[in-house]
């Protein structure tokens, strides 16, 4: 059974702290993608990586980083975390970038910045 | 990524069948239509897709007229567990939408006993 795993459901940080998301998928895709959910907005992708190393900027990129280091892992970092940034973050991985294939996605992390 | 419409919420019935109607009247010629279904504290499911005609699988149906300015999701005789968010999305590659893949509000489907 596929799967992608986020390292937390929920995450409680300060103003100004560093914030790290992990994602880490088992099915060999080469694409993966970091979005957020807020009400009425529906899902806005933030960063997405087509290949180890290599990301490009989403719909949102503003106030976040992304890093991929190895394949199976695609990593969400908010520099130094706004209240405007609480949300509910998704990841999801894809063996494609074409918009009509299949995504897999995590659980989420909602994400609550104090 | 072509713009799509569709409407806030639905109610029905266990047993009944639900169609969402996604209009998308900028739909390219390269675009496909696909559709995702969201329950309360998961990430989107992948439900189908498809680029013209009509499309089945074991879980729903999606129409398509030949003009393709809209899609219709079907949901033959759903359950309480067919309640959720069900998510339009129409475009070819992520790229060439220039990077944005927004998931639209969705449609909220509440199955009532």
């Amino acid at each position: 059974d596929v799967k992608v795993t986020q390292s937390s459901r929920y995450l409680v940080k300060r103003t100004g702290e560093k914030v790290f998301l992990e994602c880490v998928q088992d099915m060999d895709h080469e694409n993966m993608f970091w979005y957020r959910q807020d009400p009425g907005l529906g899902l806005r992708l933030i960063y997405f990586s087509y290949d180890v190393k290599m990301k490009e900027k989403g719909d949102i990129p503003e106030g976040y980083s992304v890093s991929r280091e190895k394949k199976e892992r695609f990593s969400l970092i908010l520099e130094s975390a706004s209240t405007n940034q609480t949300s509910m973050y998704l990841c999801a991985s894809s063996p494609t970038l074409a918009v009509h294939g299949e995504q897999f996605f995590g659980p989420g992390t909602r994400l609550t910045v104090l | 990524l072509a713009k799509t419409t569709q409407p806030i919420s639905m109610d029905s019935y266990e047993g009944q069948e639900v169609n969402i109607t996604c209009s998308h009247n900028n739909i390219a010629t390269n675009d496909y239509i696909t559709w995702y279904q969201q329950f309360p504290s998961q990430g989107p499911r992948f439900i189908i897709q498809g680029y013209k005609t009509k499309v089945t699988n074991e879980v729903a149906s999606l129409f398509i007229p030949a003009d393709r300015k809209s899609s219709t999701l079907s949901l033959p005789r759903v359950s309480l567990s067919d309640t959720a968010v069900y998510y339009c999305l129409v475009g070819d590659r992520v790229k060439a939408a220039g990077n944005k893949l927004t998931f639209g509000g969705g449609t909220r489907v509440l199955v009532k006993p």
